[in-house]
Formats: C-alpha cells, sequence, structure tokens
C-alpha cells in the first residue's frame, strides 16, 4: 500500500537555528511529492514540490527540501528559522496513473514546527 | 494569483439539517476536490471532481454528496448532517496541464454540528 510518514508530530527549534521537517514515503513507480504549510485556522498553503530533475527543490518563504530516491525520504529544510514559520506541516505524495492530476495524493499527517524566539 | 473561495469561515447546525458548503475558484481549474480535516488523522479526501458534472468517491464519502454544475464551483452537500460531521473542511483546486500539479487551497470552513 502507498502511504506517507511524518515521523515527528512536532519539531522545536530557535529562532536562527536550522530547521527540518521530515518525510518519507512508500509508493509503486515514480513519485510527486509536495510540502504545504497551514497557518492556524486557515487553510493549506503550496510550498513546493518535486516532479523530475534536480534532487534540491527550492520553494516558498526560504524553504527548500531534497528527494533521496534511495532513502526514499523528502526532507523539508530552511537553514534560519524565524518565529513566523511556526505553522503545520504536511508532505504529500502521489504516484502511478493520475499523478499528475493529483486524485492519488496521499497526505501526511502533519508536523507541527514551533519556532521558540 | 490563483483563488479558492470557499463561501463560509465558520457555521453552526444542527442535527438533521441538510448543510450545503460552496467553493469556488478563478483559475479554470479542471480538478476540485473537498477534504475534511480532523486532528490527529490529517486530510482525508471525500470527494473530486475532475470535470463539470463528473465527480468521484474519495475515501470517506459516507454522509456527503457535491454538485458540480459549473467549472468553477463545487459544492459539498450534507444529506443529514450529525455530530460526528464537526470538522475543518477544506476545498482545493488543480490543473494537471501545463506541469502545475499542486492544489490551491481554501481558507476553508469549521463547521459544528450541533
Amino acid at each position: 500500500a502507498q502511504s506517507v510518514a511524518q515521523p515527528e508530530d512536532q519539531v522545536n527549534v530557535a529562532e536562527g537555528n536550522p530547521l527540518t521537517v521530515k518525510c518519507t514515503y512508500s509508493v509503486s513507480g515514480n513519485p510527486y511529492l509536495f510540502w504545504y504549510v497551514q497557518y492556524p485556522n486557515r487553510g493549506l498553503q503550496f510550498l513546493l514540490k518535486y516532479i523530475t530533475g534536480d534532487n534540491l527543490v527550492k520553494g516558498s518563504y526560504g524553504f527548500e527540501a531534497e528527494f533521496n530516491k534511495s532513502q526514499t525520504s523528502f526532507h523539508l529544510k530552511k537553514p534560519s528559522a524565524l518565529v513566523s514559520d511556526s505553522a503545520l506541516y504536511f508532505c504529500a505524495v502521489a504516484a502511478g496513473p493520475g499523478a499528475g492530476n493529483n486524485r492519488k495524493l496521499i497526505w501526511g499527517l502533519g508536523t507541527s514546527l514551533a519556532v521558540n524566539p | 494569483d490563483v483563488k479558492v473561495t470557499q463561501s463560509s469561515r465558520y457555521l453552526v447546525k444542527r442535527t438533521g439539517e441538510k448543510v450545503f458548503l460552496e467553493c469556488v475558484q478563478d483559475m479554470d481549474h479542471e480538478n476540485m476536490f473537498w477534504y475534511r480535516q480532523d486532528p490527529g488523522l490529517g486530510l482525508r479526501l471525500i470527494y473530486f471532481s475532475y470535470d463539470v458534472k463528473m465527480k468521484e468517491k474519495g475515501d470517506i464519502p459516507e454522509g456527503y454528496s457535491v454538485s458540480r454544475e459549473k467549472k468553477e464551483r463545487f459544492s459539498l452537500i450534507l444529506e443529514s448532517a450529525s455530530t460526528n460531521q464537526t470538522s475543518m473542511y477544506l476545498c482545493a483546486s488543480s490543473s494537471p496541464l501545463g506541469g502545475r500539479t499542486e492544489a490551491f487551497f481554501g481558507q476553508g470552513t469549521r463547521l459544528t454540528v450541533v
């Protein structure tokens, strides 16, 4: 079965420190990988995606993610965290027929990031 | 910028009422989705539509129906609201064309059924 795991429910970092939010996946075929962020009582906002090409993907608000095929991971990173980065982060993956239309998006359960001043 | 607009941010309804949640997108996207979000359960797909009048059941369609009469509008209907349908409902749209595969979300509707 296809799945996405975000192994940490919560991540705490100090402002100015680098942050990593982890995501691993298990799918058949080549994956489409996404990161979204959700601020309190809001909808989700797209951060970045990997479809093909360079394994390091840069996205909005200074975030980046690295696709690692051998480890089936797509960890979200930022070199220097801001208090305003505090939010809920979701990883999602699609693969196989229909992957391009998001019909078969599989979502992680989310990781709550808290950046402390 | 893509805009996905949900008709209500907060809604309180009584058990047994018929509830309509409306969603409109302005980017001519083919695909539209309804999700519900609950703590500890993440996002779960209720229904998906890939064209006008076309729909597919998602993972949790029971107790819900949808309507897509126009490309820009996708409605979620709770036929007879129940307390276990208290949740955050998220609408999204996307297009499989042009490589822009990411979904764009509305601000969410927090529904409370009493």
